[in-house]
């Protein structure tokens, strides 16, 4: 089982529409979560970070974090072009304090 | 300011070259961190420098030699490369090692061996 899983994608919704990533992790003890988001050719991009149950707002997105169920989730409202890109969800475990990386969810926002 | 610098932006070099790759930040953060993505892949963490000593190293390839001169400036010299080793190298720091400490990653460098 990977340490950090997120759904495989690629995943597409219209404009305006929202888009719902998720991502599941195994270590229990797990204590950030972090969403980055990435461009094709570009570095990852800090957009979101959780580190409580419960649901986290910045703008058009909301991170929801369920350490119960050991997953963190990420919604795009009002989904716009410029949202298309591959999201990374990561997360920093109980003994190694360093963020360890799901495969990423392709997104792409349909005018 | 979450600004991290990288220079190059490109390098392409030879098998045989001796090369270096310069990461910079002015945010004041104690942690520096050296990452390796290959294509369609998430980044791997190969090196972690804590107030300017290695703290962690992924058991990376001797030719993979990092330097942190002092607490802003990150090195990765490169030397006797694979073809398989092209890849873009990403830099970010945190203010810590401490579990609520974000990461900001720095541009990139897209390398190519050939």
């Amino acid at each position: 089982q990977k340490e950090v899983e997120q759904n495989s994608g690629p995943l597409s919704v219209p404009e305006g529409a929202i888009a719902s990533l998720n991502c599941t992790y195994s270590d229990r003890g797990s204590q950030s979560f972090f969403w980055y988001r990435q461009y094709s050719g570009k570095s990852p991009e800090l957009i979101m970070s959780i580190y409580s149950n419960g649901d986290k707002e910045d703008g058009r997105f909301t991170a929801q974090l369920n350490k119960a169920s050991q997953y963190v989730s990420l919604l795009i409202r009002d989904s716009q072009p410029s949202d298309s890109a591959t999201y990374l969800c990561a997360v920093i475990g109980s003994s190694a304090r360093q963020l360890t990386f799901g495969s990423g969810t392709q997104l792409t926002v349909l005018p | 300011d979450t600004e991290v610098t990288q220079t190059p932006k490109h390098l392409v070099m030879g098998m045989t070259n001796k090369k270096s790759l310069k990461c910079e930040q002015h945010m004041g953060h104690r942690a520096m961190y050296w990452y390796k993505q290959k294509a369609k892949k998430p980044p791997e963490l190969m090196f972690v420098y804590s107030y300017e000593k290695l703290s962690i190293n992924e058991s990376v390839p001797s030719r993979f030699s990092p330097e942190c001169p002092n607490s802003s400036l990150l090195n990765l010299h490169l030397h006797a490369l694979q073809p398989e080793d092209s890849a873009l190298y990403l830099c970010a720091s945190s203010q810590g090692r401490q579990a609520y400490n974000e990461q900001f990653f720095g541009p990139g460098t897209r390398l190519t061996v050939l």
